[in-house]
Parts: C-alpha cells; sequence; structure tokens
C-alpha cells in the first residue's frame, strides 16, 4: 500500500455543487494532515492544517478518521474558481509525503 | 511577506550537460526543502536542510546530484550531467522550526532535459 493514496479524478462538478475528495494514509501514527491547492503550472499553496478531528474554513471542510485512516476534504458551493489539483500530503519525518492529487473542474 | 523566492523559472538544457536552481526560502524559516515534481505525481523530497545542515538526503541521488546551503540562508541543487529522466520541476519550500509541517513553496523551476 502506497503511503499516501488519492482517487486522480478529475472530478466534474456544476458550479454551487458539494463535493468531497478522500485520501488514505498508511502510517497509522501521523498526527497531522495538510491539504495544498495546485493550480495548473502553479506551486502548491497550502490550504488547510488538519490536527484533530477536523478544521473548517469557509466552504472548505477537512475531516479526520483514524480508525480507517483517512481523510477528506469537502467542498461546499463550488466556484469555477476551485478548479483545481488538491493534493492531500501526510508527514514523514521531517518532511511531507504527497498524494498524487486530485483534480477537480467546476463547470459554469 | 515575500515568499519563497526561486529561480530560473523555466531551464531548457541538452543532456549531460550541468545545471543549477537557487533558493531564497521565506525570512526567518530554518527549515528548507528541495522537491521534485513529475508530471502528474505529487511532490517528492529530494533533501531537507535544518539551517545549514543536510539533515535527510536519502532520497537525493547523489552521483549526480548536490545541494548546498551556505550560511543557512539561500540554497542551490545542482544536476551535473543532466539526463532525459531528470526533466520535471524542482520545487523549493521553507517552513518555520515552530510550526515544521506547514511548508511553503516557491513557483519552482521547470527543467526540460533534450
Amino acid at each position: 500500500r502506497k503511503e499516501v493514496e488519492q482517487d486522480p479524478g478529475p472530478f466534474n462538478v456544476p458550479e454551487g455543487a458539494t463535493v468531497a475528495f478522500n485520501c488514505t494514509y498508511s502510517n497509522s501514527a501521523s498526527q497531522s494532515f495538510f491539504w495544498y491547492r495546485q493550480d495548473c503550472r502553479k506551486e502548491p499553496k497550502l490550504l488547510m492544517s488538519v490536527y484533530s478531528s477536523g478544521n473548517e474554513d469557509g466552504r472548505f471542510t477537512a475531516q479526520l478518521n483514524r480508525a480507517s485512516q483517512y481523510i477528506s476534504l469537502l467542498i461546499r458551493d463550488s466556484k469555477l474558481s476551485d478548479s483545481a489539483t488538491y493534493l492531500c500530503a501526510v508527514p514523514s519525518g521531517y518532511a511531507l509525503n504527497f498524494g498524487k492529487g486530485t483534480s477537480l473542474l467546476v463547470t459554469p | 511577506e515575500a515568499g519563497v523566492v526561486q529561480s530560473p523559472r523555466y531551464k531548457i538544457i541538452e543532456k549531460k550537460q550541468p545545471v543549477a536552481f537557487w533558493c531564497n526560502p521565506i525570512s526567518g524559516h530554518n527549515t528548507l526543502y528541495w522537491y521534485r515534481q513529475n508530471l502528474g505525481q505529487g511532490p517528492e523530497l529530494l533533501i531537507r536542510y535544518e539551517n545549514e545542515e543536510a539533515v535527510d538526503d536519502s532520497q537525493l541521488p547523489k552521483d549526480r546530484f548536490s545541494a548546498e546551503r551556505l550560511k543557512g540562508v539561500d540554497s542551490t541543487l545542482k544536476i551535473q550531467p543532466a539526463e532525459l529522466g531528470d526533466s520535471a520541476v524542482y520545487l523549493c519550500a521553507s517552513s518555520s522550526q515552530r510550526v515544521d509541517y506547514e511548508q511553503y513553496f516557491g513557483p519552482g523551476t521547470r527543467l526540460t532535459v533534450t
């Protein structure tokens, strides 16, 4: 099993829809988790950190399920500008292990 | 606050040629990372610095890759000689010691080896 796995998508959703991505991780000792957003040909940008059961920031909610070893990212009321690749990252030592990312396309 | 700065943004070289990338981290960030990102993949760590010390270089192909971080600020990553498979985006990131895992990335250098 890979350390961090994500469904690559793409997820095509209409504007205003709610969409959720999952990310599974193999290291059960992990205590923190991160979601990064990466636009085409740009660098990853930190979207959200998760240090306990979950985190919420506006339309974005991240939830952690330790028993099943996955974290999810929920986006409500999707905007066209949410179209991007969403990378999940889990600490490995003092660096981050990234998944391959999930591609989201929000359409009018 | 200025972000992580990298140069050049793009580089095209022929195989067997040398190439170097430069990174200036966010001011005050003691930890610096070099990642490589291939198309359709997530970033993969090459090397991590704490101040001027390379504390994790297990994924750095040492036969052709080298890195340095003199004075614990700027860093340079070098490839010599480059191979076709080195074509990728090389990302530099930095973080504060206080919150190690919240890493901030620079715009990257897109390397094409022909």
